[in-house]
C-alpha cells in the first residue's frame, strides 16, 4: 500500500518563506506522478493551487510555485501572508485511474 | 462559471445504503472526467473514485470497491455515488469534482461538500 507523505504541520513567519513537501513511503515523486497542490481552510471546499508538478491553477498568486526538490513535490509559498494559514493536500496520480493524497500539511503563519 | 452542488447526504445505518448527486453547470459535463473525494471529520482528503468523461471506465479506491458505483448521466448534467453497504468509516463530506483537461490528472473544480454520517 502507498503512502504519500507531507510533514504534519509547519510554520512561517509573515513575509517568509516556506517549502512543504509530498514523498512516496517507497520510491521518489517523478512529474510522471502529476503532482497537485490543493489548499483548505476549515469548513471549506479545497482550492486547486498547483496541477502538473509547477503549473498554477487559474487565479493563483505567483508566490506559489511547485517543482521536485530531490525525490519529493515541492510547495513553496513566497511571501507568506496571513490568510495563507490553512492545511495544504498535495495528491499524486499513482496510474491505473487511481489518486493518493496525503494527510495534509497544516500552515501556521506567525 | 463552473458550478458543482452535492446533495442526498444524511443520516444512515450500519449496512444501509445511500445515493448522492452532483448537478454540474457552467461546463461541457460530457467531456470531463468527474471523481468523488471524501473527508471524514477532522481527517485528510482521500480520494474515493472517478469515472472518465464517456463512461466508459471507473475506477475506486481500495477501500469503496465493491461498495461504491460511480455513475454519471450527461443528459441531466449529473453525477452519482451509490453507496452500498455503509460503515462507519465512510462517515464523511463528500466532494465532487470535476477534472482538468485530458491528460492533466487534477481536480480543477469542487461542489461544497455534503456529509454522509453512518451511525446507529
Amino acid at each position: 500500500q502507498t503512502v504519500v507523505t507531507q510533514e504534519p504541520s509547519f510554520s512561517v513567519s509573515p513575509g517568509g518563506t516556506v517549502t512543504l513537501t509530498c514523498g512516496l513511503s517507497s520510491g521518489s515523486v517523478s512529474t510522471s506522478y502529476y503532482p497537485s497542490w490543493y489548499q483548505q481552510t476549515p469548513g471549506q471546499a479545497p482550492r486547486t493551487l498547483i496541477y502538473s508538478t509547477n503549473i498554477r491553477s487559474s487565479g493563483v498568486p505567483d508566490r506559489f510555485s511547485g517543482s521536485i526538490l530531490g525525490n519529493k513535490a515541492a510547495l513553496t509559498i513566497t511571501g507568506a501572508q496571513a490568510d495563507d494559514e490553512s492545511d495544504y493536500y498535495c495528491v499524486l496520480y499513482m496510474g491505473s485511474g487511481t489518486w493518493v493524497f496525503g494527510g495534509g500539511t497544516k500552515l501556521t503563519v506567525l | 462559471q463552473v458550478q458543482l452542488v452535492e446533495s442526498g447526504g444524511g443520516v444512515v445505518q450500519p449496512g444501509g445504503s445511500l445515493r448522492l448527486s452532483c448537478a454540474a453547470s457552467g461546463f461541457t459535463f460530457s467531456s470531463y472526467a468527474m471523481h468523488w473525494v471524501r473527508q471524514a471529520p477532522g481527517k485528510g482528503l482521500e480520494w474515493v473514485g472517478l469515472t472518465r468523461s464517456d463512461a466508459s471506465n471507473k475506477y475506486y479506491a481500495d477501500s469503496v470497491k465493491g461498495r461504491f458505483t460511480i455513475s454519471r448521466d450527461s443528459s441531466k448534467n449529473t453525477l452519482s455515488l451509490q453507496m452500498n453497504s455503509l460503515r462507519a468509516e465512510d462517515t464523511a463530506v463528500y466532494y465532487c469534482a470535476k477534472g482538468g483537461d485530458l491528460g492533466s490528472y487534477y481536480f480543477d473544480y469542487w461542489g461544497q461538500g455534503t456529509l454522509v454520517t453512518v451511525s446507529s
